[in-house]
């Protein structure tokens, strides 16, 4: 089935220790986006990709970085990883242009920060 | 800015029942989409119901419809014959008009448990 795979569901890294969480695409999108969701709070978008075109969050802080090496991948980057990081981050892609479509969300990969 | 709001933490429904979930939301436009998204414990996200702010018919998909009030900023989610399996987690968003879909801004959501 087509859909939006995130790699790894859990991950623990220490503080200050970068860390990339990585997402994956089989439904051609030329859209995908990193959203943070944090315990009881409504997911935050950081920042998306429009095919190669970055597009960040004006209050994204600078520690987040994300690369889109081709289609079908999407990685999230953070640079020194604080407490306050520690969240769900959830990758979700759509279509933009002819045949838009809504989002298609990923599992999300629940980042602890020790 | 926009801004969307859900003011029920939570909630709970016995199975086969009816069951309304509010939104509200801010916007100075006139053309956008909103949507009711659905996160199960522990899986993805999943698109409920989308409704297109320049469509004044409510949307409508099997037991899930909304009731939009434009004029009042309002988006209820009300759901029938509520099944167990429709526990989760109920998030309002509100996307602009000719962006991306998934450019979303999202309400804090609503818990939803059904009962059995």
């Amino acid at each position: 089935d087509a859909m939006v795979i995130q790699n790894p569901r859990y991950q623990v890294t220490q503080f200050g220790k970068p860390v990339t969480l990585s997402c994956s695409q089989t439904l051609n999108h030329n859209v995908m986006y990193w959203y943070q969701q944090k315990s009881s709070q409504a997911p935050k978008l950081l920042f998306h990709y429009y095919d190669k075109d970055f597009n960040n969050e004006a209050d994204t802080p600078d520690n987040f970085q994300s690369r889109r090496p081709n289609t079908s991948f999407c990685f999230l980057d953070i640079r020194s990883p604080g407490l306050g990081d520690a969240a769900m981050y959830l990758c979700a892609t759509s279509r933009k242009g002819n045949r838009a479509t809504e989002a298609f969300f990923g599992q999300g990969t629940r980042l602890t920060v020790v | 800015a926009q801004t969307v709001t859900q003011s029920q933490p939570e909630m709970s429904v016995q199975e086969a029942e009816t069951v309304t979930l509010s939104c509200t939301y801010d916007t100075s436009e006139n053309n956008y989409y909103l949507f009711w998204y659905k996160q199960p414990p522990s899986r993805q996200m999943i698109l409920v119901i989308r409704q297109e702010a320049y469509k004044q018919q409510n949307a409508t998909e099997n037991r899930f419809s909304v009731n939009f009030q434009k004029a009042a900023k309002s988006f209820s989610l009300k759901i029938s014959d509520s099944q167990l399996g429709d526990t989760a987690m109920y998030f309002c968003a509100f996307s602009r008009y000719g962006g991306s879909q998934g450019n979303l801004i999202f309400g804090k959501g609503t818990k939803l448990s059904v009962k059995p």
